[in-house]
């Protein structure tokens, strides 16, 4: 089955900057990418997300570039603000099957730092 | 808007006992879906449900079963508690088809003594 992976388990970034979390998945058919955002003591919320039709997409601040051929995706934080502070999941799926079956990577944790 | 509750929010359990985790949602989705998260490993799959009386697989299905009597309710049975079990119990709803956004509960955290 589809394994997602996220390779840093925290960053470490000064208020202003850019953040950029990297994640790879291995299963060709996965075409839906979605981000969720876990703030302390808090639940999961949707943040942005991506389908496999297009390979950038933008929000505000935040952009998910999506490389196909490598099994890449990312999300990039510009102008980072102390409410980043949070785990971020990134997420796959086939995304036309009912059920939209998301495999999550184990979560990176942004801390912003003044 | 909507909103999912869990309940209970906390919730502790001896070895070998059987309990119950309830997810109710008024957001009219078809999907409901209950993960566990463990610190470091991310969420992990237990049971989803695409419809009403409709039962699905995650990949930690095994020691779970789940129940979906109606549509905006989901509940998950742990059939025997594991000694020193620890873990955040999330359930998720979602409209269903082609991706899109889950919502998720506020979670119920597990403890076995």
């Amino acid at each position: 089955g589809e394994k997602v992976e996220q390779h840093q388990s925290t960053l470490s970034v000064r208020e202003g900057d850019s953040a950029v979390i990297n994640c790879t998945y291995t299963d060709t058919a996965s075409s839906y990418f979605p981000w969720y955002k876990q703030e302390a003591g808090k639940s999961l919320h949707f943040v942005i997300d991506i389908r496999s039709n297009v390979d950038r997409k933008q929000s505000q601040r935040l952009t998910v570039l999506l490389d196909k051929k490598a099994k890449r995706f990312s999300l990039h934080i510009t102008a980072t603000q102390p409410e980043d502070s949070a785990i971020y999941f990134c997420a796959a799926s086939i995304g036309n099957s009912a059920g939209n079956k998301l495999t999550f990577g184990i979560g990176t944790r942004v801390l912003v730092r003044p | 808007g909507g909103i999912i509750t869990q309940t209970p929010k906390f919730l502790i359990g001896q070895e070998g006992q059987k309990l119950t985790l309830k997810c109710q949602q008024n957001f009219n989705h078809d999907t409901m879906y209950w993960y566990r998260q463990d610190s470091g490993k991310g969420l992990r799959l237990i049971y989803y449900s695409i419809t009403e009386n409709d039962l699905q697989k995650g990949d930690l299905s095994e020691g779970y079963d789940a129940s979906r009597e109606k549509k905006s309710s989901f509940s998950l049975t742990v059939t025997s508690a594991q000694k020193n079990e620890m873990a955040v119990f999330l359930c998720a709803s979602s409209p269903g088809l082609g991706g899109g956004e889950q919502y998720f509960g506020p979670g119920t955290r597990l403890t076995v003594l």
